[in-house]
């Protein structure tokens, strides 16, 4: 089993503050994707990539995949309640390696 | 709905019970996956199906778990004998036909919360 650690394991800010959460291993994976998961509810795919120093931006999310392909980050500008939820990097395989996540709360 | 969806969604069950929990994957999808997650933890891997391929059931924890799935539709998953370590949520996931060194993004169920009294 490929082993994805990511930090922090908790993070508590106020709406309109930036942050970056990480996701590390050891193992190079090939792809590697991220999920946001609501509380009730199954993980949702924010974005997959594939290539070392890949940069993928989506509205205020910007996702990081290491030279190595051993790590990602992903950094939230102007952070809103909405982007409330815990934050799971996957790295490929036939099933998918899940880090532990990072639980986010934006408070208004 | 086009989503997959997972029955019950609320399980409680006393120790020592066995549980079935259904999964209906989105049509088309050959891949099908369940995890497992612990209050406040990630998704741990349990079992996976792939078209008529034999499944992959490295990640199952115990003989006490088992799963099935018909043709490319729907799966179950059974724990026997339930233990209150077996207490978390049980998500169930679909996608198109893996190939190596790549996944398909996964769509997951809501998940089945387990709670063994």
């Amino acid at each position: 089993t490929q082993l994805l650690e990511q930090s922090p394991q908790f993070l508590s800010i106020q709406e309109g503050e930036n942050l970056t959460v990480y996701c590390n291993s050891s193992s190079v994976f090939s792809s590697l994707q991220w999920y946001r998961q609501e509380p009730g509810e199954g993980p949702v795919l924010l974005v997959t990539v594939v290539t070392g120093g890949e940069v993928k931006k989506l509205k205020r999310l910007t996702f990081q995949f290491g030279d190595a392909r051993k790590d990602s980050s992903l950094h939230i500008t102007a952070a809103q309640p909405g982007d409330t939820g815990l934050y799971l990097c996957a790295g490929s395989g036939y099933a998918l390696n899940f880090g532990k996540g990072t639980s986010l709360l934006v408070t208004p | 709905g086009a989503g997959v969806s997972q029955s019950p969604s609320n399980k409680v069950t006393e120790k020592g019970k066995d549980v079935e929990l259904r999964c209906d994957p989105i049509s088309g999808h050959t891949a099908l996956y369940w995890y497992r997650q612990r209050l406040g933890q990630g998704l741990e891997f349990l079992i996976y199906f792939q078209g008529n391929s034999a499944p992959d059931k490295s990640g199952l924890p115990s003989d006490r778990f088992s799963a099935e799935r018909t043709g490319e539709s729907v799966s179950t998953l059974t724990i026997q004998r339930t233990q209150q370590e077996d207490s978390a949520v049980y998500l169930c996931a679909s996608s198109l036909a893996t190939r190596t060194g790549y996944v398909y993004e996964q769509y997951f169920g809501p998940g089945t919360r387990l709670t063994v009294t």
